[in-house]
């Protein structure tokens, strides 16, 4: 089971230099997130989606876009990258009826922007 | 809008004591989840346990076990006879019900487990 799939694992990028963090899931489920964690910290919620077509800002969306196109795929866009960026980003997936809303986690992307 | 709060940024035990962290939250929602994800030195985000709000009984996952009081926001992970793989980062997280999922972390607490 494949799970929740993230490329790439590593990225360095040039201040102002642009790139798309991939994340696809096989779980069918309807939710999907985007969070950066920084060094030491809690995960902050960048974008999430309800279900293909819908997306909409989490709590730190500034620099960043998204678009879901089909349930498996919900890729993250960064534009003119800046070191504030630094940081790993995860995505996340999960399904939005009870009992089975756990969310599960890729397995990370360590971004840095010099 | 929902906020989760640990208040321990740090904890170390001896290995087979039993340790809790805490975790309080802020909400208005009366239906929800409450979650405890291990993140260990592998970056990878585990679920530990998961507690839904309008259960009154407590969740309990083998050696680890949740004290969730509703009334006071509060929601504490209890883990038993600590082993040296427990030593990870533990985050609380909440999530409602109605409306849009979003699920929303604490700061995390640093746990550390000692032979």
């Amino acid at each position: 089971n494949a799970g929740v799939t993230q490329t790439p694992k590593f990225r360095i990028l040039k201040i102002g230099q642009s790139m798309t963090l991939q994340c696809t899931q096989d779980m069918n489920h309807n939710y999907m997130y985007w969070y950066r964690q920084d060094p030491g910290m809690g995960l902050k919620l960048i974008y999430y989606s309800v279900g293909a077509g819908i997306t909409d800002k989490g709590e730190v969306p500034n620099g960043y876009n998204v678009s879901r196109s089909t349930t498996e795929d919900f890729p993250l866009r960064l534009e003119l990258a800046a070191p504030s960026q630094t940081s790993v980003y995860f995505c996340a997936s999960s399904y939005s009826q009870a009992p089975n809303t756990e969310a599960f986690f890729g397995q990370g992307t360590r971004l840095t922007v010099v | 809008a929902q906020t989760v709060t640990q208040s321990q940024p740090e904890m170390s035990v001896q290995e087979a004591e039993t340790v809790t962290l805490s975790c309080t939250y802020d909400t208005s929602e009366n239906n929800y989840y409450l979650f405890w994800y291990k993140q260990p030195p592998s970056r990878q985000m585990i679920l530990v346990i998961r507690q839904e709000a309008y259960k009154q009984q407590n969740a309990t996952e083998n050696r680890f076990s949740v004290n969730f009081q509703k009334a006071a926001k509060s929601f504490s992970l209890k883990i038993s006879d600590s082993q040296l793989g427990d030593t990870a980062m533990y985050f609380c997280a909440f999530m409602k019900i109605q409306g849009a999922q979003k699920l929303v972390f604490g700061q995390g607490t640093r746990l550390t487990i000692n032979p």
